[in-house]
């Protein structure tokens, strides 16, 4: 089975504060990404990764930066947290092609 | 551009009851469609899929057929239960490389006993 583990399930922080959200997959996939999920809003795609230092921006980059050193682990990164980024963050990863899509099991994350 | 319309919830049934949850896409071609499934407090899990016309997806007694013709991908199940209650998302994937995902915005179910 496709494992994508996110290190933190529940994290709360204060305003300001740098917040590191990690994410590792298991199955040697070549795409990660990071969603955030908001009610109302449904899934939004902050960043995706095809390859390892590679990244490109989803549809809400801002406030936001990300790292793919190696091939199994993506980070997110939020350089300064705000309240408005208190949501759920959800890690994925899929070979390329018309592959699907496997997620973790989120991190709820509350900035205070 | 690629769209994913799924019908508004919450839907809310008794045990047993029969779900459709519809769902329409807007595609320039012939995407992929899957149905996920969140359960609470959890992230989402691959339902089912279907990669070309007319093909049928089927797990845990839910199915869906991807229907070219009226571009729709509509999840059934014949006999719901509680254990069934979570948010269903309809998705699409159109292009060769696995990066462009489209998810619906979720439909929640409440099962009933």
């Amino acid at each position: 089975d496709v494992k994508v583990t996110q290190s933190s399930r529940y994290l709360v922080k204060r305003t300001g504060e740098k917040v590191f959200l990690e994410c590792v997959q298991d199955m040697d996939h070549e795409n990660m990404f990071w969603y955030r999920q908001d009610p109302g809003l449904g899934l939004r795609l902050i960043y995706f990764s095809y390859d390892v230092k590679m990244k490109e921006k989803g549809d809400i980059p801002e406030g936001y930066s990300v790292s793919r050193e190696k091939k199994e682990r993506f980070s997110l990164i939020l350089e300064s947290a705000s309240t408005n980024q208190t949501s759920m963050y959800l890690c994925a990863s899929n070979d390329q092609g018309w592959n699907t899509i496997y997620f973790g099991e989120g991190s709820w994350l509350t900035v205070v | 551009g690629d769209s994913v319309t799924q019908m508004e919830g919450p839907v809310t049934l008794s045990e047993e009851a029969f779900l459709t949850i519809n769902c329409t896409y807007t595609a320039t071609g012939y995407p992929s469609l899957f149905w996920y499934v969140q359960y609470p407090g959890e992230g989402l899990q691959l339902l089912l899929k279907a990669t070309k016309a007319d093909d049928k997806g089927s797990n845990k007694g839910f199915e869906a057929t991807y229907r070219k013709e009226t571009t729709s991908f509509h999840l059934e199940k014949g006999s719901v239960q509680v254990s069934d209650s979570a948010v269903y998302f309809c998705a699409l994937i159109f292009d060769n490389y696995g990066q462009n995902f489209v998810f619906g915005p979720g439909t929640r179910l409440s099962v009933l006993p």
